[in-house]
């Protein structure tokens, strides 16, 4: 099965900073990669998806990239609702496996 | 709208069985394959499986084959997640999700406690 890794694990960063979270798959699964936001409490919400397609309603300092093992979610003026752990996702094949997940505090 | 409505919250002892339904409205249900994805307290995002709801075709995590089943009545729009033979470590937030390749709408939740 291919793994997805994330880097960092965990991230402090004051608002208004530029954050790059990294995912990296073992092997290539092209752009079939989501990033999901899941604030404390809640239910994962869909952010990016074909590895750089903006959802619907998802504000524009998210931004996608990557294609084939490497990708990022960059989130570019970081806002205090940013607080939240993100996952990727690859959906090219099953097991649909979703990265370990990175926190992402306010410093 | 689309609404994945799940079944409400669960306590079971070890060895028991737990039946979470999900209930889908606002869509075609048999256009859209859905899956079930699991979240231990203060732990990442697991994914346990997919169901094709017109057919009832499957497809399980290794780590779940033998103890989850997954079943779907188109009559309702509900689909339904059985997992047996309970521990402590099932004890979690379980999610269905609908498939649009990637997951875009989410159940609220049914939190299973598996404790004795």
């Amino acid at each position: 099965d291919i793994q997805m890794t994330q880097s960092p694990s965990s991230l402090s960063a004051s608002v208004g900073d530029r954050v790059t979270i990294t995912c990296r798959a073992s092997q290539g699964i092209r752009n079939y990669l989501a990033w999901y936001q899941q604030k404390p409490g809640k239910v994962p919400n869909l952010l990016i998806y074909a590895a750089s397609t903006l959802q619907s309603g998802v504000p524009s300092r998210f931004s996608g990239s990557g294609s084939g093992t490497d990708f990022t979610l960059t989130i570019s003026s970081l806002q205090p609702e940013d607080v939240a752990t993100y996952y990727c996702q690859k959906y090219n094949s099953v097991p649909r496996t979703f990265g370990q997940g990175t926190r992402l505090e306010i410093k | 709208q689309v609404q994945l409505v799940q079944s409400g919250a669960e306590v079971k002892k070890p060895g028991a069985s737990v039946k979470v339904s999900c209930k889908a409205s606002g869509y075609t249900f048999t256009s859209y394959y859905m899956h079930w994805v699991r979240q231990a307290p203060g732990q990442g995002l697991e994914w346990m499986g997919i169901i094709i709801p017109s057919g009832g075709s499957t497809t399980y995590a290794q780590e779940f084959q033998g103890r989850v089943t997954m079943t779907s009545d188109t009559s309702t729009s509900t689909v339904y997640m059985e997992l047996s033979s309970l521990r402590s470590e099932d004890t979690a937030v379980y999610y269905c999700a609908r498939e649009a390749s990637h997951f875009d709408y989410w159940g609220q939740g049914t939190l299973v406690t598996v404790s004795s």
